[in-house]
């Protein structure tokens, strides 16, 4: 079965630059979301989409944006980096077909491993 | 918002049985899930709990009280294998939100 695709997998960056992290969720999910989980911390939320729509934000830096293309791949765009930044940063898909209770399944991807120096 | 308490980390032997509780304060609530994360690998969904009772799913059960605001993930017969991290998770139904607020993860060392 398809699952989620994230790319690069691993980015090593200087501080100041920029980075694009790309996310192709599993076919015909509905929502996408982007997590940041620092080293031995929890997967924290950062921002959502619904059918291509911003739906949510959550702890999202403003030097970070995103966006949902037309064909559903989504985009975290991180300017100014800092070191702090470092961290694995997860993109995840669901699909609500059985209602509000899907959304609690989510599937990830492996993961981009950004490393700021 | 919500907020989850889970121990930081548990260890049993093989072939034991581990109880991994977790409490939670949330403005709604849309059930309490349950996700496993391999060093350095992504989190993957276990299990999902909207009612009180016990949901088993081969050797992982998961159990919720909603009046306690309690829940705990049950594994049995431990593998080495199953040394990982474990996350109890909410959705906020306050804000419809359908982001996950995780736990801060037990991690589970499992030795022969």
């Amino acid at each position: 079965a398809a699952g989620v695709i994230q790319s690069p997998r691993h980015l090593i960056k200087e501080k100041r630059e920029t980075a694009t992290l790309k996310c192709y969720p599993i076919p015909r999910h509905d929502t996408v979301y982007w997590y940041q989980q620092g080293p031995g911390q929890d997967p924290q939320f950062l921002i959502s989409f619904y059918e291509k729509m911003q739906s949510d934000k959550g702890s999202i830096p403003d030097r970070f944006s995103a966006q949902q293309f037309s064909d559903y791949h989504s985009e975290l765009n991180m300017s100014s980096l800092e070191l702090g930044d470092s961290a694995l940063y997860f993109c995840a898909s669901s699909l609500g077909d059985a209602g509000q209770a899907s959304y609690n399944e989510q599937f990830f991807g492996p993961g981009t491993r950004l490393t700021v120096l | 918002g919500q907020s989850l308490e889970q121990p930081s980390e548990v260890t049993a032997v093989e072939g034991a049985i581990v109880q991994i509780n977790c409490t939670y304060q949330t403005s709604g609530f849309y059930g309490l899930s349950w996700y496993q994360q391999h060093d350095g690998g992504a989190p993957t969904f276990l299990s999902y709990n909207a009612l009180d009772g016990l949901e088993e799913t081969g050797r992982f059960s998961s159990f919720l009280s909603r009046s306690d605001s309690y829940g705990y993930l049950l594994l049995q017969e431990l593998q080495m294998k199953d040394s990982a991290s474990y996350f109890c998770a909410v959705r906020d139904r306050g804000t419809g939100r359908r982001a996950l607020t995780f736990g801060s993860g037990t991690r589970l060392q499992v030795q022969p």
